[in-house]
């Protein structure tokens, strides 16, 4: 069965710093590969997604990730971040198949000090 | 814009008294979802609808149900919530595969 890893529960970097928040995924097969951003009260956000093609995927808010087959991974990149990047950040992989369900991991609080 | 709208944010209910949550979209996607989040845990998914086809999660407790009259709206029906039945739910839809966009939630608080 699939499933995702966020082995950062939280983070604290410092605004202007860069970032990276790491996502590995369990999949027989190539998957969907989302990460979404979630404030406190809020639905989720898509950030951005990685279906096939060039394995840097471009987001909002100017975030990157890249896919990395050979190490199961889809790890989100910022090169300096904003205090308003503190929220929650999920990594999800959905299966090519009826409906696109999506499995989340458990999520990575991302904090950032001024 | 287009988007995935929730009613109501905040809901109170009392123990074991019914509760239906609403979800409507203007994407029309015909594909929409409903998401357990309880607090500091990744959303779960209960159940979705394809089309008019509904698909319910083996672990979905059966006290949990689900209305799709049209293809804008969507319900969610709690027939007797438990305390363990607290918590954020999230709608979602999406255009057959592609990425799935979410409502900003109701949270469900039992007395």
């Amino acid at each position: 069965a699939q499933s995702v890893t966020q082995p950062d529960i939280h983070i604290t970097v410092s605004e202007g710093a860069s970032l990276e928040l790491r996502c590995n995924y369990s999949y027989g097969a190539t998957p969907y590969l989302f990460w979404y951003v979630q404030s406190p009260g809020q639905g989720l956000q898509l950030l951005l997604k990685y279906f096939s093609g060039d394995t840097l995927v471009q987001g909002i808010k100017g975030f990157e990730a890249e896919f990395k087959r050979s190490q199961s991974s889809f790890n989100l990149r910022k090169p300096s971040v904003h205090w308003s990047d503190a929220a929650e950040y999920f990594c999800a992989v959905g299966p090519m198949e009826y409906g696109n369900k999506l499995v989340f991991g458990a999520g990575t609080i991302l904090r950032v000090k001024s | 814009d287009a988007m995935v709208i929730q009613n109501p944010r905040y809901q109170v209910t009392q123990f074991g008294k019914p509760v239906t949550l609403s979800c409507s979209q203007t994407l029309n996607h015909n594909v929409m979802y409903w998401y357990q989040q309880k607090s500091s845990q990744a959303p779960k998914l209960l159940f979705h609808y394809y089309d008019k086809d509904f698909n319910n999660e083996a672990d979905t407790p059966d006290n949990f149900q689900s209305r799709r009259p049209n293809t804008s709206f969507c319900f969610l029906d709690i027939r007797s919530p438990g305390l363990g039945d607290a918590a954020m739910y999230l709608c979602a839809t999406s255009r057959d595969q592609g990425p799935q966009h979410f409502g900003d939630g109701t949270r469900l608080s039992i007395l």
